[in-house]
């Protein structure tokens, strides 16, 4: 099993460019999440999905917007990048249908810088 | 917020010594979660405690929880330089995992 696989690693944007990070998981998990982590920081939440279908905001979802495809797969889109949007995004997933008792797994990360 | 805090922010340390980390939080939990990661991945659970225990135990790690204090701690026996990470706790409640900024630990041969 993969687990949690992350597209792409890396990515440079110009300010105002668009592009869609991809995120799968292997594991039949219910619960989806995108989170950014800035240097020296701990990891923020932008947008989790308790089960196909659904979406919520997290602590930081301004900017941006998700799909849950299906029940393997969550995108996360900037519609237009800005500078302030330079991290590191980390999707991850849980068996179940969120909340805050679950094991989460993560992804490698995709490195993104907005110039 | 059910946000957990580590303390302290940094920490360095010999191999073979013993490295313990400290998380606060402030609302009522059902369990508490200890993620490690290394330098540029993503997170690894290590553990999980739950309300109703005190301490648990998984090969060189030690968690304790105490939820009148709401507090736990996290013990790294006979550490190795592998050991070298950041390490996150997330409380675990009826919302979603909040992490804190990580205790990064330096473990030098």
């Amino acid at each position: 099993n993969a687990g949690v696989t992350q597209t792409p690693k890396f990515q440079v944007l110009k300010t105002g460019q668009s592009m869609t990070l991809q995120c799968a998981q292997d594991m039949n998990h219910n619960s989806m999440y995108w989170y950014r982590q800035d240097p020296g920081m701990g990891l923020r939440l932008i947008y989790y999905s308790a089960s196909e279908g659904t979406t919520d905001k997290g602590e930081v979802p301004n900017g941006y917007n998700v799909s849950r495809l299906n029940k393997r797969e969550f995108s996360l889109r900037l519609e237009s990048a800005a500078p302030s949007q330079t991290s590191v995004y980390f999707c991850a997933s849980s068996e179940g249908s969120g909340g805050g008792t679950d094991t989460q797994y993560f992804g490698p990360g995709t490195r993104l810088t907005v110039l | 917020s059910q946000q957990g805090e580590e303390d302290p922010q940094a920490l360095s340390i010999q191999e073979g010594e013993n490295a313990t980390m400290n998380c606060s939080y402030k609302t009522s939990i059902n369990n508490l979660q200890w993620y490690r990661q290394n330098s540029g991945r993503g997170l690894v659970h290590l553990i999980l405690i739950r309300s109703n225990e005190r301490e648990k135990h998984s090969g060189r790690l030690r968690v304790t929880l105490d939820t009148s204090k709401k507090s736990s701690s996290l013990l790294i026996t006979a550490s190795r330089a592998a050991d070298t990470a950041s390490y996150f706790c997330a409380p675990g409640g009826y919302n979603k995992l909040i992490f804190g900024a990580g205790t990064r630990l330096a473990v030098h041969p």
